[in-house]
């Protein structure tokens, strides 16, 4: 198994909601990212997680929390977005937290907060 | 501190034409550099990697970048380009635990 698996494909949500992204990799990768992508931008960094510690926080609003409950899963679980939050939120992994190690990319969630 | 420069926002070729998509970096260290390939609505495809070892870096679907320290580049290569490989293509180059990620370029292939 050699993907990043994430769902929802697609979600839309009001700005009360609650709302959690989900990302699985079985390939045996300890560091998983999470990133946001604007239209027509590269990837934003928001979060690291090393060894199942998070491990860099990009100074993400707190409306924004990750979890990461075992080495194979992360999640992004979302409160009180505002709109400008929309944006396609992309999973990674690597083998390791490092600069050498080229990152396995998931298709994306395409959140719209509305 | 690292940064990636990628030469055209926008690049059209003729289908079967020679692609090549450019990139400069700076790094303060020896770079470990990347590039990655987008479709629309996808997530990122790496499509190769240059570690400090050879200097051209063959990847898939025919690309290929030659490192060159001489001149801070990274440019992306494809001898014939077919309609599928359009797509925003991003080089990267590693700072540690993150990719700093040039602004993109978009492909377009002209039939």
């Amino acid at each position: 198994d050699t993907e990043v698996t994430q769902t929802p494909k697609h979600l839309v949500m009001g700005m009360t909601n609650k709302k959690s992204l989900k990302c699985e990799q079985h390939m045996g990768h300890r560091a998983m990212y999470w990133y946001k992508q604007k239209a027509k931008k590269p990837p934003e960094l928001m979060f690291v997680y090393s060894y199942e510690k998070l491990s860099i926080n990009e100074s993400v609003p707190s409306r924004f929390s990750p979890e990461c409950p075992n080495s194979s899963l992360l999640n992004l679980h979302l409160h009180a977005l505002q709109p400008e939050d929309s944006a396609l939120y992309l999973c990674a992994s690597s083998q390791e937290e490092g600069r050498d190690y080229g990152y396995t990319f998931g298709s994306g969630t395409r959140l719209t907060v509305v | 501190a690292q940064s990636v420069t990628q030469l055209g926002s926008h690049v059209s070729v003729s289908e079967g034409a020679l692609v090549l998509l450019r990139c400069n970096y700076s790094s303060s260290v020896p770079p470990y550099l990347f590039w990655y390939v987008q479709y629309p609505n996808q997530g990122l495809q790496l499509l190769l990697k240059y570690t400090s070892a050879a200097t051209l870096v063959k990847g898939i679907n025919g690309f290929e970048a030659e490192f060159k320290k001489s001149e801070t580049s990274f440019h992306l290569t494809k001898p014939s380009a077919h309609m599928s490989d359009a797509a925003e293509y991003f080089c990267a180059v590693s700072d540690y635990y993150q990719l700093i990620w040039g602004a993109g370029t978009k492909l377009i292939i002209k039939p």
